[in-house]
């Protein structure tokens, strides 16, 4: 247990439906993170927001749209995706303005794209 | 990109002692070495960080070398659950990890 919580764990769709994966954090933690891992890549870095505000957009299609509400909840809005945008995406958090500060993550969701 | 170079895979028995290295010979003088694993299917677990001095916690042990341009993540006694990719990382507090291909550890028993 991280103090990440992310839902749904699995979660299946068409390429014509609309989504959301939910992420949050009960650390106390103002920034917050969402990346991707594809089958057999890296982790890559998608969206940062800093008190809620978005900070970093690492060139994501539109059909990702994340939403901060506040500092503990972060969203993942998902449509008209593709079978290649399967994945698994994982949720982050951190302080921020401290230096070696520690970015903890969740159990990830992973997205089928059908 | 990453900035750390790390072997794509190692083998460590069970109960020995696993060594896993990092070069970061481009470090900057206030970036951090962060370690990080993940096991299949689960999101990545912190392990250690360091900025110059070796650390030590309930998991590992991390030993910089004096320049700072390489390190080793010292896990003392392996066992199977040990068995993981692990991400070396040097980043700068505050700004987000960037992960490169990692090492493979298979502890074998």
């Amino acid at each position: 247990e991280t103090g990440v919580t992310q839902t749904p764990r699995h979660l299946v769709m068409g390429m014509t439906n609309k989504k959301s994966l939910k992420c949050e954090q009960h650390l106390g933690h103002n920034a917050m993170y969402w990346y991707k891992q594809s089958a057999k890549k890296p982790l890559e870095l998608m969206f940062v927001y800093n008190f809620k505000e978005q900070t970093e957009n690492n060139s994501v299609p539109s059909r990702f749209s994340p939403e901060c509400p506040n500092s503990s909840h972060l969203f993942l809005h998902l449509h008209t995706l593709q079978p290649e945008d399967s994945a698994l995406y994982l949720c982050a958090s951190s302080t921020l303005g401290q230096s070696g500060n520690t970015i903890y993550f969740g159990e990830g969701s992973w997205l089928t794209v059908v | 990109d990453a900035k750390t170079t790390q072997p794509p895979s190692m083998d460590c028995a069970e109960g020995r002692a696993a060594n896993l290295p990092c070069n970061h010979s481009t470090i900057s003088g206030n970036e951090y070495v962060y370690w990080y694993r993940q096991i299949h299917s689960q999101g990545p677990q912190y392990i250690i960080h360091g900025l110059k001095n070796n650390e030590t916690n309930e998991m590992a042990s991390l030993i910089i070398t004096e320049d700072r341009k390489s390190s080793t993540l010292i896990l003392p006694h392996a066992t199977l659950r040990d068995t993981a990719v692990y991400y070396c990382i040097v980043r700068v507090g505050g700004t987000p990890l960037v992960f490169g291909k990692g090492t493979r550890l298979s502890v074998i028993a």
